[in-house]
């Protein structure tokens, strides 16, 4: 079947901008995460959707970081006035119920901000 | 607050040789995931161990979680050139997020 997927997979913007990167998760698979992998580190944990409850956004490294779940398919992570040390890949995974469930990873969106 | 050190940091062998990859915990373990990551790639779900001294196999990678499920080790034998990538650890941090080691980049040498 299908696995997560993630848009666009490259993305190049201008210092200053906004940017939406989108995760379309298993389906069926109620929890969805979000990370962040800056070059040659490892991944660092952003927000976290589980069903109906208010997100976990501990991760989120500023308030220029955002994200939506519509219901339990598609999220979007918003970046407001991205600055160079936004470039990272950014990694959505989902996993059937959370918790210690098994997350399965999309190929991430590479974004570059000059 | 949990981190997760992974050594080495890189590794370059020979096909046909073994190898192991450690994953050190600050804190005890309550679940272990092993990812593999290929450039530009995403992440692709190897093996996930919970209870101490578990161990798993598929093929010919070996993971195992010590008995104070504190440390794990991914063991690979007989290297091929197929499994040259980025091995990470995550741990279940509490809260269903994942923390990760930073990785280790493995090159198989033909």
């Amino acid at each position: 079947g299908a696995g997560v997927s993630q848009s666009p997979s490259n993305k190049v913007t201008e210092k200053g901008k906004d940017v939406e990167l989108r995760c379309d998760p298993i389906s069926g698979h109620t929890a969805l995460y979000w990370y962040r992998q800056r070059l040659g580190q490892g991944l660092e944990f952003l927000i976290y959707f589980q069903g109906n409850s208010a997100p976990d956004k501990s991760g989120l490294p500023s308030d220029r970081f955002s994200a939506e779940r519509t219901g339990e398919s598609v999220s979007t992570l918003t970046i407001q006035r991205t600055q160079q040390e936004d470039s990272a890949v950014y990694l959505c995974a989902s996993s059937p119920w959370g918790a210690t469930d098994t997350q399965y990873f999309g190929p991430g969106t590479r974004l570059t901000v000059l | 607050s949990q981190e997760l050190e992974q050594s080495p940091q890189s590794l370059i062998v020979q096909e046909g040789k073994n190898l192991t990859i450690n994953c050190t915990s600050s804190k005890t373990l309550y679940g272990l995931y092993w990812y593999k990551q290929k450039y530009g790639e995403g992440l692709i779900f190897l093996m996930m161990l919970q209870k101490g001294g578990e161990e798993k196999s598929h093929e010919k990678i070996t993971a195992k979680l010590d008995e104070k499920k504190q440390q794990s080790s991914l063991h690979i034998t007989a290297s091929q050139p197929s499994h040259a990538g980025i091995y990470l650890c995550g741990a279940d941090a509490r809260g269903g997020k994942l923390i990760f080691g930073q990785g280790t980049e493995l090159s198989v040498k033909p």
